[in-house]
């Protein structure tokens, strides 16, 4: 069965500094993983995916994240925060049809 | 392209009471999904629809919950006699037959059992 794990529910970072949120997967098979954010009150817009190929995968607003097979890990970084990035953050396995999601991790950008 | 839509956003209603959501996913993609969220979680997986076809359901999804997709096309999600415990955003997401996986996900229901 696939799991997920996501190191620290809050984040807290300064505009303009780099932004790391941890994702780190179980997966009996090859993973599909994804990167998904949550404005309050509202759904969840994806972020980036990696399936198969290149392991650093570029998505939208600046974000990126590096595929480690060693590491289990999919960790998203952006380089420097900004305001509009304060949001709840979802990394999450393909399991069977399904997604399996981490519980998130809540970024606060400080001004 | 519209994006999946739901209704209502918000449903308050009272312990016993029965409640039907709707979604409407995006039009060529012929596969939905229903995932709840409790508050500061994650969304977890419900059941899952292949055109008409429901194809897998989850544990969560116990016999006051059913879910229904008669065209292929919107769905439906009714939870009988509801329970405090059933206060929680209802998810709804759809995707394409293709080996991309992705999966896109509509703006909720929150729903408020008092």
């Amino acid at each position: 069965a696939q799991s997920v794990t996501q190191l620290g529910s809050h984040v807290s970072v300064s505009e303009g500094a780099l932004v790391l949120l941890r994702c780190n997967y179980s997966s009996s098979v090859p993973p599909y993983l994804f990167w998904y954010v949550q404005y309050p009150n509202q759904g969840l817009q994806l972020l980036l995916k990696y399936t198969t190929g290149a392991t650093l995968v570029k998505g939208i607003n600046g974000f990126e994240a590096e595929f480690k097979k060693s590491e289990t890990s999919f960790h998203l970084t952006k380089p420097s925060a900004h305001m509009s990035d304060a949001a709840e953050y979802f990394c999450a396995v393909q399991g069977a049809q399904k997604l399996v999601f981490g519980q998130g991790t809540r970024l606060t950008i400080n001004p | 392209d519209t994006g999946v839509s739901q209704n209502p956003r918000h449903k308050i209603t009272k312990r016993g009471q029965n409640v039907t959501f709707r979604c409407d996913p995006i039009s060529e993609h012929n596969r939905l999904y229903w995932y709840r969220q409790t508050l500061g979680q994650g969304p977890e997986f419900l059941t899952y629809f292949q055109n008409e076809a429901q194809l897998e359901k989850s544990r969560l999804l116990s016999d006051r919950f059913s879910a229904e997709r008669p065209k292929g096309s919107f769905s439906t999600l009714e939870i009988q006699r509801t329970e405090q415990g059933d206060s929680a955003m209802y998810l709804c997401a759809s995707s394409k037959r293709d080996s991309s996986y992705e999966q896109y996900f509509g703006p909720g229901t929150r729903l408020t059992v008092t």
